[in-house]
């Protein structure tokens, strides 16, 4: 069964400080994604890499940066927190480019800027 | 643009009664569609794919090409239906998702 496990589940920080939010998946997939998840709006793509050290904007980037360094690991990085950046933060892998695969979730990590 | 659209944001139905969860999509390409849910406390999880026909918990959904839906159905709702689905659009190596329906089955 695929595990998708990111690090934290609830994280609060302040406006400003540089936050990282860590993402790994032990089925050795080759995309991975970053989602956040707000009511009304569904799931937004923040970021997605195909390989690592490759990455890709989604619809929604700014103000967030990626990084992957191995190919289990996806890590979002907010520059300087902002209080819209308060979110629920869904991690998540697939299969190669191409295939048909379904995406597979980790739990989220809810945060909150003070 | 690739866009989906699930119009009710709630969809509130007795046990028992049919349910429909709509979705339309906007893709100029062949699309491959899917039915995310997500229980309560629980991790986003895929319910079924177009391209597999299959009924999973009871759940099935038809691509319509010429009306570009693929609604989710089941003829009689059970309280553990109660969820929040999505419906996701898959283009490249990308998903789109719809907002979101919150399906409450009341007992």
């Amino acid at each position: 069964d695929v595990k998708v496990t990111q690090s934290s589940r609830y994280l609060v920080k302040r406006t400003g400080e540089k936050v990282f939010l860590e993402c790994v998946q032990d089925m050795d997939h080759e995309n991975m994604f970053w989602y956040r998840q707000d009511p009304g709006l569904g799931l937004r793509l923040i970021y997605f890499s195909y390989d690592v050290k490759m990455k890709e904007k989604g619809d929604i980037p700014e103000g967030y940066s990626v990084s992957r360094e191995k190919k289990e690991r996806f890590s979002l990085i907010l520059e300087s927190a902002s209080t819209n950046q308060t979110s629920m933060y869904l991690c998540a892998s697939s299969r190669d480019r191409g295939s048909n695969q379904p995406q597979h979730f980790g739990d989220g990590t809810r945060l909150s800027i003070l | 643009a690739q866009r989906v659209t699930q119009p009710e944001k709630l969809l509130s139905v007795f046990k028992g009664a049919p349910v429909e969860l709509k979705c339309n999509y906007s893709y100029s390409g062949s699309p491959e569609l899917f039915w995310y849910v997500q229980y309560s406390r629980q991790r986003l999880q895929l319910l079924l794919r177009h391209i597999s026909r299959e009924s999973i918990k009871g759940f099935t959904a038809d691509l319509n090409k010429g009306e570009t839906s693929f609604h989710l159905k089941k003829p009689f709702a059970q309280e553990e239906d109660s969820a929040m689905y999505y419906c996701a659009l898959k283009y490249g190596n990308k998903l789109v998702f719809g907002a979101g329906t919150i399906l409450r089955v009341k007992s």
